[in-house]
């Protein structure tokens, strides 16, 4: 079945970057996402990825995907005290058109000033 | 981005009484909506799925007839707990997606903190 794995804990030092990592078993999956999340708060989608691309960049972060071995990682470059969090990997196959979504456990970042 | 609501925030009620959750998207149409279930430092379980007008699909060991769901129109969806327990005391976040095979991006609400005392 459907898996998605991620270590629990990172702690990086403030202006360091992280490198969050998640690996993932369904070949099929169309996309692969990173969310943010804070204390007692939603969700909030920081990017994503489609299965045919193996890098993203968006400002601070870099997405890096090997689809061969299922792995995913997203790099918070010069990370700040904002940055704590817990950051879930999720992906999706889009099958049925429903696209739903499976999580990780989500990694809890802390960043020391 | 879109913005997707959930009301309430936190409720507390009785054992034994019904709860309902609201989600509703502000600004699109959302032809799907899921809900999941979070406890405490773990992560996101699917609940369900709903698409507007059908029937929900839930997924495996959730009970259809203990978590209600009603996606009556294309802007609100509701998880109504009946009958609930302690053990129902959780975190219940929903997402809503506009629909489409290309779309991307399902959007979250603030999520619902039920206890049930």
């Amino acid at each position: 079945g459907e898996d998605v794995e991620q270590s629990l804990f990172l702690s990086v030092r403030e202006g360091d970057s992280s490198v969050i990592n998640c690996t993932y078993t369904d070949s099929s999956s169309t996309y692969l996402y990173w969310y943010k999340q804070e204390p007692g708060a939603g969700l909030q989608l920081l990017t994503y990825i489609f299965s045919n691309m193996d890098m993203k960049q968006d400002q601070r972060l870099t997405v890096l995907l090997n689809k061969k071995d299922k792995h995913l990682s997203l790099r918070i470059a010069d990370t700040q005290t904002g940055d704590s969090a817990i950051y879930f990997c999720a992906e999706s196959t889009h099958s049925g058109n429903t696209g739903k979504l499976i999580f990780g456990q989500g990694t809890t970042l802390q960043v020391k000033p | 981005g879109a913005v997707v609501s959930q009301h309430p925030s936190w409720v507390i009620c009785k054992s034994g009484t019904s709860v309902k959750i609201e989600c509703r998207s502000l600004d699109f149409q959302a032809t799907t909506m899921f809900w999941y279930r979070q406890f405490p430092k773990q992560s996101l379980m699917l609940m369900a799925t709903s698409n507007e007008g059908s029937k929900a699909t839930y997924e495996q060991g959730v009970e259809k007839d203990k978590f209600l769901i009603n996606h009556a129109s294309l802007t609100l969806s509701t998880l109504t707990v009946t009958s609930a327990h302690p053990e129902d005391s959780s975190f219940y976040i929903c997402s809503a997606r506009e629909g489409g095979a290309q779309n991307t991006e399902a959007f979250f609400g603030q999520g619902t903190r039920l206890t049930v005392v």
